[in-house]
């Protein structure tokens, strides 16, 4: 099974950068996604990393490290329509993508 | 046109009622997901079908039945509807797990 933690709550100022650290423990490891929710709508699909190091798209960054069950989430030059919950997700051998419970980041002006 | 489309978006009914929620994707996706979302955000895994077949069942009550008629829709049963099956439902699709995509999630309440 999968065992998936990330912290609560995040509170930030805009402009500012912002890390989502996510520690995970899992039987089997077939990649780690991270998906972006805002209240009321759908996950969207950030990033996705299935080898060690770090992968960027524009403001966003990812970073993985397989060895240490690790991973975060880069937020830069942040803004207001950023505000939303984070989810860190694990998908297995079984190929079945497993959640942690979202962090929630508040962006103030 | 939406990739993946679930109704309704809204469901309010009484305890003991069956419904059901639809899904469909476009995406030509061959495997399809529900996932139940609490009120703790915390979002669960119930089932799975890769090209009509059930592959992942979840501790879920067999109250729960999802229906595969192909492989571009996913229809969720629910018998004997209990307050605490008030949730977000999500749809989802990916080809063999690689990159899902969900649709905009129903929420059921049950009163």
């Amino acid at each position: 099974g999968q065992n998936i933690d990330q912290p609560t709550e995040m509170t930030a100022t805009e402009g500012a950068i912002v890390q989502i650290n996510c520690t995970y423990q899992t039987s089997g490891f077939n990649g780690l996604f991270w998906y972006q929710q805002h209240a009321g709508e759908a996950p969207t699909f950030l990033s996705y990393n299935v080898l060690d190091g770090l992968e960027e798209k524009g403001r966003f960054s990812s970073f993985l490290s397989r060895s240490k069950g690790y991973s975060y989430l880069l937020l830069k030059e942040l803004q207001m329509k950023d505000s939303a919950s984070y989810l860190c997700a694990v998908r297995g051998s079984d190929y079945k993508l497993s959640f942690g419970a979202g962090t929630t980041v508040t962006v103030r002006a | 046109d939406t990739a993946v489309s679930q109704t309704p978006k809204y469901l309010v009914t009484q305890m003991g009622n069956d419904k059901s929620i639809k899904c469909e994707q476009n995406l030509g996706h061959d495997t399809m997901y529900w996932y139940k979302q609490d009120s703790k955000k915390f979002l669960k895994i119930m089932f799975s079908y890769n090209n009509k077949e059930l592959i992942i069942n979840e501790t879920v009550p067999n109250r729960f039945s999802p229906k595969s008629p192909d492989k571009a829709h996913l229809n969720l049963h629910i018998n004997s509807l209990e307050l605490g099956d008030s949730a977000v439902y999500f749809c989802a699709s990916s080809a063999s797990g690689v990159g899902y995509t969900f649709g905009s999630g129903t929420r059921l309440t049950v009163v």
